[in-house]
């Protein structure tokens, strides 16, 4: 079974720049999930798609992320424009509907912003 | 909302000794608890979870505990390995019908010395 797909894995930008992110998961999956990793901490969510719609998305800076699920399969992540601080390591997962249901993550996008 | 504190944050131990790493949780309504192991450049894996209605679970060389009256549960590795060397997170969620949100904690770093 193939994994969560991520791409780019690096990615160096200017502040002020703009970024995308693309995650394609795990077929099946009706849930995906976009996380942010600082160094040294551990992932916070910053939008949860059930399908193509928004179930949570309280912890995404909404003036310059955006994130969107085109026909609740692929899904992009963009920020513009970036900021110091946005640099991180952005993690998409993936799972089944439901509460116990493992979350698959991918192996990320290792963001720099200089 | 939900809060993970996770102790230690760096762990160092010898070969074939064991490893214990602590979480305590905020949220009472929390039920469901999985570890993450995150190796070098790659997203986190699950490697256990318990539920809230079980008091320990075991899987070959690790096992989890879970206190829900004093809201902390630990991972208890043994004999460990080399290749146990990586960073490992608690996770904590609610049973909510809307979403599946996970809270993180902070990671521990563990290295085994050979």
């Amino acid at each position: 079974e193939a994994g969560v797909a991520q791409s780019p894995r690096y990615k160096i930008i200017e502040k002020r720049q703009s970024v995308a992110f693309w995650c394609n998961p795990i077929s099946g999956h009706a849930t995906l999930y976009w996380y942010q990793q600082i160094l040294g901490q551990g992932p916070k969510l910053l939008i949860q798609f059930q399908n193509n719609g928004v179930v949570d998305d309280s912890q995404l800076p909404k003036d310059r992320f955006s994130a969107e699920r085109l026909k609740g399969v692929d899904s992009t992540l963009k920020i513009q424009p970036a900021k110091l601080e946005d640099s991180a390591v952005y993690l998409c997962a993936s799972s089944l509907s439901g509460t116990y249901n493992e979350q698959f993550f991918g192996p990320g996008t290792r963001l720099t912003v200089l | 909302g939900e809060n993970v504190e996770q102790h230690p944050s760096t762990l160092s131990v010898q070969e074939g000794d064991s490893a214990v790493i602590k979480c305590t949780y905020s949220d009472s309504a929390s039920n469901y608890f999985p570890w993450y192991k995150q190796e070098l450049g790659k997203g986190p894996q699950l490697i256990i979870d318990i539920r809230s209605n079980v008091g320990e679970k075991k899987d070959q060389r690790i096992a989890v505990t879970l206190n829900k009256t004093a809201k902390h549960f630990s991972l208890h590795i043994t004999e460990t390995q080399p290749e146990d060397s990586a960073v490992y997170f608690c996770a904590a969620k609610r049973s909510e019908a809307a979403g599946n949100k996970l809270t993180f904690g902070g990671g521990t770093r563990v290295l085994v010395k050979p």
